[in-house]
């Protein structure tokens, strides 16, 4: 069974709109994390949560905006779409105890903005 | 902020010969060092990690070096199989301003594998 889902897998958007991409982790961890993966970069660090609450945002732009209803939900708002924000969105989680562990990676969802 | 870089874009190596992949980072106050697998078309896979707190770990076929005077790290991968064809990322988790650990991990652009058979 899965324990990261990310909904949907693949999404089909018009420049302008406006999107919720979905992530639920079953793997019992208390943060989570967005990244993002586009042709142009290598894998680039979004946001973190932990414990519902937002430790890091090195996302430059407020059009991205993570919700957390649910300790094991993180999910990622994006309004006003570009273009250049086509890219496989990760969601990962890891248990945080204090220190660095593994993070675990979701299936990814893949953004096109038209 | 923490740049990773993997000096290698491609590797192409024979089976059952080793494979080596080398990364550096900038910043002295990362101290851990993940490596991720992906296959094409598919997420990232855990495949093992370094802390700051020793310059070697090994499981199985991988082991981690870490030279932190260097600021570089490498995975090296020995008797390589066909399964192990995928591109390889490394990075760096690297503390908050404020000390503490988002668990932010930078990574880097990423290694192409390629074992031929």
């Amino acid at each position: 069974d899965p324990k990261i889902i990310q909904k949907p897998k693949y999404l089909v958007a018009v420049t302008g709109s406006e999107k919720i991409l979905i992530c639920e982790q079953y793997l019992g961890h208390n943060a989570m994390y967005w990244y993002r993966q586009s042709a142009k970069k290598p894998l680039e660090f979004m946001f973190s949560y932990s414990y519902q609450k937002l430790m890091d945002n090195q996302t430059a732009s407020s059009r991205f905006q993570p919700q957390s209803s649910k300790k094991n939900h993180l999910d990622l708002q994006i309004t006003a779409l570009k273009p250049d924000d086509s890219a496989t969105y990760f969601c990962a989680s890891r248990q945080d105890r204090g220190g660095d562990a593994e993070q675990f990676f979701g299936p990814g969802t893949r953004l096109t903005v038209l | 902020g923490e740049k990773v870089e993997q000096h290698q874009s491609t590797l192409s190596v024979r089976e059952g010969d080793s494979a080596v992949i080398n990364c550096t980072y900038t910043d002295t106050a990362s101290s851990y060092f993940p490596w991720y697998k992906q296959e094409a078309g598919k997420s990232l896979h855990f495949v093992i990690d370094i802390r700051s707190n020793v310059d070697r770990k090994q499981s199985q076929r991988l082991t981690v070096l870490l030279d932190k005077k260097a600021k570089r790290f490498s995975l090296h991968i020995t008797a390589t199989q066909p399964e192990d064809s995928a591109i390889y990322f490394c990075a760096a988790s690297t503390p908050m301003n404020t000390g503490g650990l988002s668990g932010k991990l930078t990574f880097g652009e990423g290694t192409q594998v390629t074992v031929i058979s």
